[in-house]
Protein backbone atom coordinates (compact mmCIF):
# COMPACT_ATOMS: atom_id res chain seq x y z
CA UNK A 1 0.00 0.00 0.00
CA UNK A 2 0.88 3.55 0.20
CA UNK A 3 4.03 4.53 2.25
CA UNK A 4 4.74 8.18 3.36
CA UNK A 5 8.53 8.36 4.90
CA UNK A 6 8.95 11.26 7.65
CA UNK A 7 11.66 12.31 9.42
CA UNK A 8 13.19 12.58 11.72
CA UNK A 9 11.83 10.45 14.29
CA UNK A 10 12.54 12.12 17.08
CA UNK A 11 14.74 15.19 17.51
CA UNK A 12 15.56 18.02 20.40
CA UNK A 13 16.83 21.31 19.81
CA UNK A 14 17.76 24.26 21.36
CA UNK A 15 15.33 27.22 21.82
CA UNK A 16 15.74 29.79 18.86
CA UNK A 17 17.07 27.08 16.54
CA UNK A 18 15.25 25.87 13.76
CA UNK A 19 13.89 22.46 12.52
CA UNK A 20 13.09 21.02 9.12
CA UNK A 21 10.38 17.83 9.26
CA UNK A 22 10.22 16.14 6.15
CA UNK A 23 8.22 14.07 4.27
CA UNK A 24 8.08 11.82 1.39
CA UNK A 25 5.31 9.76 -0.64
CA UNK A 26 7.34 6.81 -1.96
CA UNK A 27 5.47 4.87 -4.04
CA UNK A 28 2.80 7.41 -5.40
CA UNK A 29 2.13 10.99 -5.84
CA UNK A 30 0.55 13.13 -3.19
CA UNK A 31 -1.28 15.97 -4.52
CA UNK A 32 -2.09 17.36 -0.95
CA UNK A 33 -0.16 17.17 1.92
CA UNK A 34 -1.54 18.18 5.25
CA UNK A 35 0.27 18.87 8.59
CA UNK A 36 -1.02 17.97 11.94
CA UNK A 37 0.08 18.65 15.53
CA UNK A 38 -0.59 16.48 18.25
CA UNK A 39 -0.17 17.03 22.10
CA UNK A 40 0.31 14.76 24.74
CA UNK A 41 -3.18 12.90 24.80
CA UNK A 42 -4.84 15.21 22.82
CA UNK A 43 -5.76 14.79 19.25
CA UNK A 44 -4.55 15.87 16.48
CA UNK A 45 -5.05 19.70 15.28
CA UNK A 46 -4.86 20.29 11.46
CA UNK A 47 -1.72 23.34 10.80
CA UNK A 48 -2.16 23.55 7.54
CA UNK A 49 -3.04 22.13 4.10
CA UNK A 50 -0.51 22.18 1.30
CA UNK A 51 -0.66 21.44 -2.64
CA UNK A 52 1.96 21.14 -5.02
CA UNK A 53 2.94 24.08 -6.24
CA UNK A 54 1.30 26.46 -4.41
CA UNK A 55 1.09 28.23 -1.06
CA UNK A 56 0.24 26.59 2.28
CA UNK A 57 -3.03 27.16 3.52
CA UNK A 58 -3.22 27.53 7.43
CA UNK A 59 -5.21 26.94 9.46
CA UNK A 60 -6.45 29.86 11.98
CA UNK A 61 -3.98 30.22 15.15
CA UNK A 62 -1.61 28.48 13.12
CA UNK A 63 1.65 31.72 12.38
CA UNK A 64 2.58 31.09 8.83
CA UNK A 65 6.18 32.92 9.31
CA UNK A 66 6.75 30.40 12.01
CA UNK A 67 5.84 27.02 10.24
CA UNK A 68 7.17 26.77 7.19
CA UNK A 69 5.65 24.45 4.61
CA UNK A 70 7.10 23.92 1.19
CA UNK A 71 5.32 21.38 -1.31
CA UNK A 72 7.81 21.34 -4.14
CA UNK A 73 7.24 18.07 -5.29
CA UNK A 74 4.51 15.38 -5.41
CA UNK A 75 6.86 13.23 -3.56
CA UNK A 76 8.02 15.69 -1.15
CA UNK A 77 6.95 18.49 1.52
CA UNK A 78 8.55 19.85 4.66
CA UNK A 79 7.76 21.86 7.91
CA UNK A 80 10.21 23.87 9.43
CA UNK A 81 9.79 25.03 12.86
CA UNK A 82 11.86 28.12 12.73
CA UNK A 83 12.84 29.71 16.12
CA UNK A 84 11.71 27.30 17.96
CA UNK A 85 10.80 27.39 22.04
CA UNK A 86 9.76 24.79 24.35
CA UNK A 87 6.04 25.73 23.92
CA UNK A 88 6.18 24.23 20.38
CA UNK A 89 7.16 21.01 21.69
CA UNK A 90 4.71 18.49 20.28
CA UNK A 91 4.50 15.62 17.94
CA UNK A 92 4.53 16.87 14.43
CA UNK A 93 2.57 14.17 11.55
CA UNK A 94 2.03 14.35 8.03
CA UNK A 95 -0.49 12.68 6.36
CA UNK A 96 -0.77 12.81 2.36
CA UNK A 97 -3.75 12.61 0.12
CA UNK A 98 -4.35 11.68 -3.64
CA UNK A 99 -7.48 10.21 -5.37
CA UNK A 100 -6.57 7.00 -5.32
CA UNK A 101 -4.85 5.90 -2.11
CA UNK A 102 -6.98 8.19 -0.14
CA UNK A 103 -4.96 9.22 3.65
CA UNK A 104 -1.35 8.15 4.16
CA UNK A 105 0.22 9.07 7.64
CA UNK A 106 4.09 9.76 7.94
CA UNK A 107 5.04 7.73 11.48
CA UNK A 108 5.44 11.57 13.04
CA UNK A 109 8.40 13.47 14.61
CA UNK A 110 8.59 14.04 18.22
CA UNK A 111 10.21 17.40 18.47
CA UNK A 112 11.35 18.42 22.44
CA UNK A 113 12.76 21.90 22.25
CA UNK A 114 15.33 22.66 25.52
CA UNK B 1 -16.11 24.39 9.57
CA UNK B 2 -17.04 21.04 10.79
CA UNK B 3 -17.46 20.19 14.89
CA UNK B 4 -16.89 16.81 15.50
CA UNK B 5 -17.53 15.45 19.08
CA UNK B 6 -16.76 11.75 20.45
CA UNK B 7 -17.97 10.22 23.47
CA UNK B 8 -16.71 8.80 25.86
CA UNK B 9 -13.49 10.33 26.06
CA UNK B 10 -12.39 7.08 28.02
CA UNK B 11 -13.92 3.78 28.27
CA UNK B 12 -12.30 0.94 29.87
CA UNK B 13 -13.85 -2.23 29.51
CA UNK B 14 -13.20 -5.73 30.75
CA UNK B 15 -11.66 -8.33 28.07
CA UNK B 16 -14.05 -9.81 25.85
CA UNK B 17 -16.66 -7.14 26.50
CA UNK B 18 -18.12 -5.27 23.62
CA UNK B 19 -16.87 -0.95 23.49
CA UNK B 20 -19.12 1.45 21.90
CA UNK B 21 -17.98 4.88 19.99
CA UNK B 22 -20.12 7.60 19.49
CA UNK B 23 -19.31 10.31 16.76
CA UNK B 24 -21.50 13.02 16.60
CA UNK B 25 -20.77 16.37 13.45
CA UNK B 26 -22.22 19.24 12.16
CA UNK B 27 -21.65 19.14 8.47
CA UNK B 28 -24.24 17.20 6.88
CA UNK B 29 -22.43 17.22 3.94
CA UNK B 30 -20.45 15.01 4.86
CA UNK B 31 -20.07 11.65 3.36
CA UNK B 32 -17.01 9.57 4.22
CA UNK B 33 -16.79 8.68 7.37
CA UNK B 34 -13.66 6.60 8.76
CA UNK B 35 -12.17 5.69 12.47
CA UNK B 36 -8.86 5.72 13.13
CA UNK B 37 -6.60 3.70 15.62
CA UNK B 38 -3.73 5.65 17.08
CA UNK B 39 -1.12 3.32 19.96
CA UNK B 40 1.31 5.31 21.80
CA UNK B 41 4.02 7.54 19.57
CA UNK B 42 2.38 6.10 16.50
CA UNK B 43 0.36 7.23 13.81
CA UNK B 44 -3.13 7.13 13.59
CA UNK B 45 -4.21 3.78 11.49
CA UNK B 46 -7.33 3.10 9.12
CA UNK B 47 -9.21 0.69 11.13
CA UNK B 48 -12.81 0.43 9.21
CA UNK B 49 -14.73 3.35 7.38
CA UNK B 50 -18.51 3.67 5.29
CA UNK B 51 -19.88 5.99 3.41
CA UNK B 52 -23.19 7.99 3.19
CA UNK B 53 -24.90 5.29 1.18
CA UNK B 54 -24.24 2.76 3.71
CA UNK B 55 -26.21 2.33 7.18
CA UNK B 56 -23.38 -0.36 8.22
CA UNK B 57 -20.56 -2.03 8.09
CA UNK B 58 -18.71 -4.91 9.38
CA UNK B 59 -15.13 -6.32 9.68
CA UNK B 60 -14.27 -9.15 11.80
CA UNK B 61 -14.59 -7.78 15.36
CA UNK B 62 -15.12 -4.04 14.11
CA UNK B 63 -18.50 -2.30 12.92
CA UNK B 64 -19.34 1.46 12.17
CA UNK B 65 -22.65 2.49 12.24
CA UNK B 66 -23.98 5.45 10.42
CA UNK B 67 -26.98 7.49 11.29
CA UNK B 68 -26.99 10.60 8.78
CA UNK B 69 -30.54 11.95 9.53
CA UNK B 70 -28.88 12.39 13.16
CA UNK B 71 -25.63 13.21 12.07
CA UNK B 72 -23.76 10.33 14.36
CA UNK B 73 -21.70 7.44 13.49
CA UNK B 74 -20.33 4.99 15.87
CA UNK B 75 -17.72 2.49 16.27
CA UNK B 76 -18.57 -1.14 17.67
CA UNK B 77 -15.47 -3.37 18.84
CA UNK B 78 -17.06 -6.64 20.00
CA UNK B 79 -14.84 -9.40 22.04
CA UNK B 80 -12.19 -7.12 23.32
CA UNK B 81 -8.85 -7.99 23.41
CA UNK B 82 -5.87 -6.47 25.64
CA UNK B 83 -4.35 -5.18 22.13
CA UNK B 84 -7.68 -2.88 21.52
CA UNK B 85 -6.05 -0.62 23.94
CA UNK B 86 -5.37 2.73 21.83
CA UNK B 87 -6.84 6.03 21.33
CA UNK B 88 -9.55 6.09 18.64
CA UNK B 89 -10.77 8.86 16.41
CA UNK B 90 -13.37 9.92 14.21
CA UNK B 91 -12.64 12.16 11.31
CA UNK B 92 -15.89 12.81 8.93
CA UNK B 93 -15.57 14.81 5.90
CA UNK B 94 -17.24 15.54 2.13
CA UNK B 95 -14.89 14.11 -0.12
CA UNK B 96 -11.77 12.24 -0.30
CA UNK B 97 -8.95 15.01 -0.01
CA UNK B 98 -10.69 17.00 1.87
CA UNK B 99 -8.94 18.14 5.17
CA UNK B 100 -9.72 15.92 7.99
CA UNK B 101 -11.06 17.50 11.24
CA UNK B 102 -10.61 14.52 14.03
CA UNK B 103 -13.17 13.89 16.84
CA UNK B 104 -11.08 14.56 20.28
CA UNK B 105 -10.27 10.64 20.39
CA UNK B 106 -11.73 8.24 23.08
CA UNK B 107 -8.83 6.28 25.32
CA UNK B 108 -9.93 2.80 25.43
CA UNK B 109 -8.82 0.67 27.90
CA UNK B 110 -9.15 -3.48 27.88
CA UNK B 111 -8.41 -5.15 30.95
CA UNK B 112 -7.16 -9.02 30.93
Amino acid sequence: GAVVSQHPSRVICKSGTSVKIECRSLDFQATTMFWYRQFPKKSLMLMATSNEGSKATYEQGVEKDKFLINHASLTLSTLTVTSAHPEDSSFYICSASNYRDGYTFGSGTRLTVV
Amino acid sequence: GENVEQHPSTLSVQEGDSAVIKCTYSDSASNYFPWYKQELGKRPQLIIDIRSNVGEKKDQRIAVTLNKTAKHFSLHITETQPEDSAVYFCAPIKAAGNKLTFGGGTRVLVKP
